[in-house]
């Protein structure tokens, strides 16, 4: 399996509270991406990153912020955590040269805003 | 981005073939088609990835058409551990990667 930690694996916070999910990788690949994902819905893209310092929004980026200072390190904060937050948040990598580079999956943190 | 559409359940019996139809009309030239696999509290995992006709693995086939409208996801003779949730992704090479819901299999003993 892809080297992919998430941390932490579950987490309950009270809303308007910061939070910061952390994604490390060992694979020193390129890309990096966070979804989250709840019932009925799937998985939605919130942000990706394309190298150190390189994001974009994805489908459901808004009351999120994201940051890549390091190849092997993606950072997902909610700034003022909100219920509508509650969920499961996955956290993905690639090596970005499309075929025979696929998406490798952490194992999601499960956050839940009271 | 190219939107794909699946059904969003399917039941099948032990040692049955599962076959799963994703439709992706505006696919371009250079898209791939991707599937994966999530078992409940798990990310999701890569199964099987294609450009068109036919490609096999030890897991399952992927049939796409002439068109590439379409592609088919084939699971040779499945067991209650392959009740999962899979989904097909058209690869653009953008890297900005949007899932659809995907089908949820119920495999019944």
């Amino acid at each position: 399996d892809a080297g992919i930690t998430q941390s932490p694996r579950h987490k309950v916070t009270e809303t308007g509270t910061p939070v910061t999910l952390r994604c490390h990788q060992t694979e020193n690949h390129r890309y990096m991406y966070w979804y989250r994902q709840d019932p009925g819905h799937g998985l939605r893209l919130i942000h990706y990153s394309y190298g150190v310092k390189d994001t974009d929004k994805g489908e459901v980026s808004d009351g999120y912020s994201v940051s890549r200072s390091k190849t092997e390190d993606f950072l997902l904060t909610l700034e003022s955590a909100t219920s509508s937050q509650t969920s499961v948040y996955f956290c993905a990598i690639s090596a970005g040269s499309s075929y025979n580079s696929p998406l490798h999956f952490g194992n999601g943190t499960r956050l839940t805003v009271t | 981005l190219a939107k794909t559409t699946q059904p969003i359940s399917m039941d099948s019996y032990e040692g049955q073939e599962v076959n799963i139809t994703c439709s992706h009309n505006n696919i371009a030239t250079n898209d791939y088609i991707t599937w994966y696999q999530q078992f409940p509290s798990q990310g999701p995992r890569f199964i099987i990835q294609g450009y068109k006709t036919k490609v096999t693995n030890e897991v399952a086939s992927l049939f796409i058409p002439a068109d590439r409208k379409s592609s088919t996801l084939s699971l040779p003779r499945v067991s209650l551990s392959d009740t999962a949730v899979y989904y097909c992704l058209v690869d653009r090479g953008t890297y900005k990667y949007i899932f659809g819901t995907g089908t949820r299999l119920k495999v019944l003993a």
